[in-house]
């Protein structure tokens, strides 16, 4: 199984205030993503990654922004935190060769914008 | 768009019994997956079903796709307590992205 480390597992910040979520992967797999999950919306991806300096939006990408300098990290930033952004952050890797296949995810951040 | 849509919304059982969820989706697909998630936890892989297959088996689930429908089946044979959790279909093109729906909350009771 890939390790992956989600830091921080739980952050309560305030309306305004810039934010940086950030997953940690032990494997060097290639493809990462970040989802949100909010009740009555399922998992909404929010960027994902195919590589190093290679990244894309997802389908709630506003709001926020992401970098990957080195494989093993994939860090989200809120510039400036909404309290439309409280939500659990999912990041996520492929096991695959295959950027759609067997994604496994990460513990998640609970994130409360107050 | 490649989202999945699953339906029961929720689903109550007794443990024991069979429990069948399923998905639809609008657009043409390489592989359809299955994932669980335990309350609190992240989503876990359970199976993935390529375009050319029409039913795949692992362990207790059994999933099949009928890709002139666009729909797919998850059924988990004799539930237990701990297949509590809630259950996500996501069918996969070329976009290289997972889209997830809202997913299937199973509840199994002892």
């Amino acid at each position: 199984d890939a390790g992956i480390t989600q830091s921080p597992r739980h952050k309560v910040t305030e309306t305004g205030t810039p934010v940086t979520l950030r997953c940690h992967q032990t494997e060097n797999h290639r493809y990462m993503y970040w989802y949100r999950q909010d009740p009555g919306h399922g998992l909404r991806l929010i960027h994902y990654s195919y590589g190093v300096k290679d990244t894309d939006k997802g389908e709630v990408s506003d709001g926020y922004s992401v970098s990957r300098s080195k494989t093993e990290d994939f860090l989200l930033t809120l510039e400036s935190a909404t309290s439309s952004q409280t939500s659990v952050y999912f990041c996520a890797i492929s096991e695959s060769t295959d950027p759609n296949e067997k994604l496994f995810f990460g513990s998640g951040t609970q994130l409360s914008v107050l | 768009s490649q989202q999945g849509e699953e339906d029961p919304q929720a689903l109550s059982i007794q443990e024991g019994e069979n429990a069948t969820m399923n998905c639809s989706y609008k657009t043409s697909i390489n592989n359809l997956q299955w994932y669980r998630q335990n309350s609190g936890r992240g989503l876990v892989h359970l199976i993935l079903i390529r375009s050319n297959e029409r039913e795949k088996h692992s362990g207790r689930l059994r999933v099949t796709l009928d890709t002139s429908k666009k729909s797919s089946s998850l059924l988990i044979t004799a539930s237990r307590a701990a297949d509590t959790a809630s259950y996500f279909c996501a069918p996969s093109g070329n976009t290289g992205k997972l889209i997830f729906g809202q997913g299937t909350t199973l509840q199994v009771k002892p």
